[in-house]
């Protein structure tokens, strides 16, 4: 069976550090995958997604980047945070028009 | 503009009774439906996908009206488990990206 992997679970950085959240999956190969971004009391927001290797799409300019450097393993980051990058960020995958989520990674810029 | 829409709630409703939500989405090709549920400070999950004119689970019921461009979610015999945000979720295109609504919260009291 498939599974999806974040981490870390909680994150707490000052503004101006660097981020680096990964997430993998099992089970599956050449999926697609999604960053979203989930503000406290809101909706999913789509940041990023990749339907190959080296294939990324960005839905929302801002200060974050996405890169997909093996077929399961998708990384999001920022050269330099910003308060309003807090949030609940959810990797997810799809072998079709289903999406599955993994656990999620809460970050905190202080 | 790609929209889909919810009542954010919350709905309170006592244990045993049977509550409804829609969903109204604005794209008419949109070619599948997905509910989903969100617990506090947790992932979405997948609870329901709506091909055709419904679909049923147990005590789920998940309806599709094309002509007036909505999804409902019934649930009856609520129980105290039943609490969380439900998501809509609307495919628009092959494409596999999902259109997410902000979510109803249910809560359910004993």
């Amino acid at each position: 069976s498939q599974t999806i992997h974040q981490w870390p679970a909680t994150l707490v950085q000052p503004v101006g550090s660097p981020l680096s959240l990964e997430c993998t999956v099992e089970g599956t190969s050449n999926p697609n995958l999604y960053w979203y971004r989930q503000a406290a009391g809101r909706g999913l927001q789509l940041l990023f997604y990749s339907v190959g290797i080296g294939q990324i799409s960005s839905e929302v300019p801002q200060n974050l980047s996405a890169s997909r450097p093996q077929d399961r393993q998708f990384i999001l980051s920022s050269k330099k945070l910003l308060l309003s990058d807090s949030g609940f960020y959810l990797c997810a995958w799809s072998p079709s028009d289903t999406q599955y989520f993994g656990p999620g990674t809460r970050l905190t810029v202080l | 503009r790609k929209e889909v829409e919810q009542d954010p709630g919350p709905f309170n409703v006592p244990e045993g009774a049977t509550v409804a939500f829609n969903c109204t989405y604005s794209n008419s090709a949109s070619q599948s439906f997905f509910w989903y549920r969100q617990d506090c400070r947790k992932e979405p999950k997948l609870l329901m996908s709506v091909y055709s004119s419904g679909n049923e689970d147990g005590r789920f019921t998940a309806q599709l009206n094309r002509a007036s461009q909505y999804i409902s979610l019934l649930i009856r015999d609520s129980k105290l488990s039943d609490s969380a945000t439900y998501l809509c979720v609307v495919n628009e295109d092959s494409n596999y990206q999902l259109i997410w609504g902000a979510g109803t919260k249910l809560i359910i009291k004993p």
